[in-house]
């Protein structure tokens, strides 16, 4: 079964500290990874999509990254404005998305 | 503005009295889904549409209902709620399906099932 995990469940930074957050996924066919943003009450926001091993995408303090098995979003200097939940889904053969449970980011000022 | 719209944003309703949960689109898309999502469990799609008059079943499709009579819109019917279908349901649109797809998801409804 095509499945996809987030880590880690939360993660609290001070303002300013880089860090990572990991989407790993069991293949099947993988066609896309799409990482969104979500704030608290708001529907999940289009961040980027990956296609292929080795590219990369970045916007403002935010860069993805993709490797065979596995997405990192890369925070770089974040700011508080940069707290929300960070969701990954994939797309597999059957061109249908799969979503993980998400990282809670919480950035203390 | 391109946006999805939900109504209405929260309910509070009993067991077995049927609801609607209505979505519309301003982007002439051709997807709409319906996801819910559950704390620990991500967001799972319980139907789709590719277009007008074509709907199929997601991977939690029990108990809900659909309709695309219009290509801006897409309701989601519970015909007889239960309170395992208390939850956060998004619905979304896109001008296509698959990998090359961004999704634009509409504001949220929080249903409550007592």
């Amino acid at each position: 079964e095509d499945q996809v995990t987030q880590s880690p469940e939360a993660l609290r930074l001070q303002e300013g500290e880089s860090s990572s957050l990991n989407c790993s996924y069991t293949v099947s066919g993988l066609r896309g990874l799409f990482w969104y943003r979500q704030d608290p009450g708001k529907g999940p926001e289009f961040l980027f999509t990956l296609y292929s091993a080795g590219e990369e995408k970045e916007k403002e303090r935010l860069k993805a990254t993709l490797t065979k098995k596995e997405s990192f979003l890369h925070i770089t200097a974040p700011k508080p404005e940069d707290s929300a939940t960070y969701l990954c889904a994939v797309c597999f053969g059957n061109e249908k998305l799969t979503f993980g449970t998400g990282t809670r980011l919480t950035i203390i000022p | 503005e391109a946006q999805v719209t939900q109504n209405p944003r929260y309910l509070i309703t009993v067991t077995g009295k049927k609801l609607t949960v209505t979505c519309s689109q301003n982007m002439n898309h051709e997807y709409m889904s319906w996801y819910r999502q559950d704390p620990g469990l991500g967001l799972r799609q319980i139907y789709y549409s590719m277009n007008v008059e074509v709907t199929d079943k997601g991977d939690v499709p029990e108990g809900y209902k659909v309709s695309r009579k219009e290509k801006r819109n897409f309701p989601l019917i519970l015909e007889s709620p239960s309170p395992n279908q208390t939850s956060l349901y998004f619905c979304a649109s896109s001008y296509s399906y698959g990998p090359n797809t961004e999704a634009f998801f509409g504001q949220g409804t929080r249903l409550t099932v007592v």
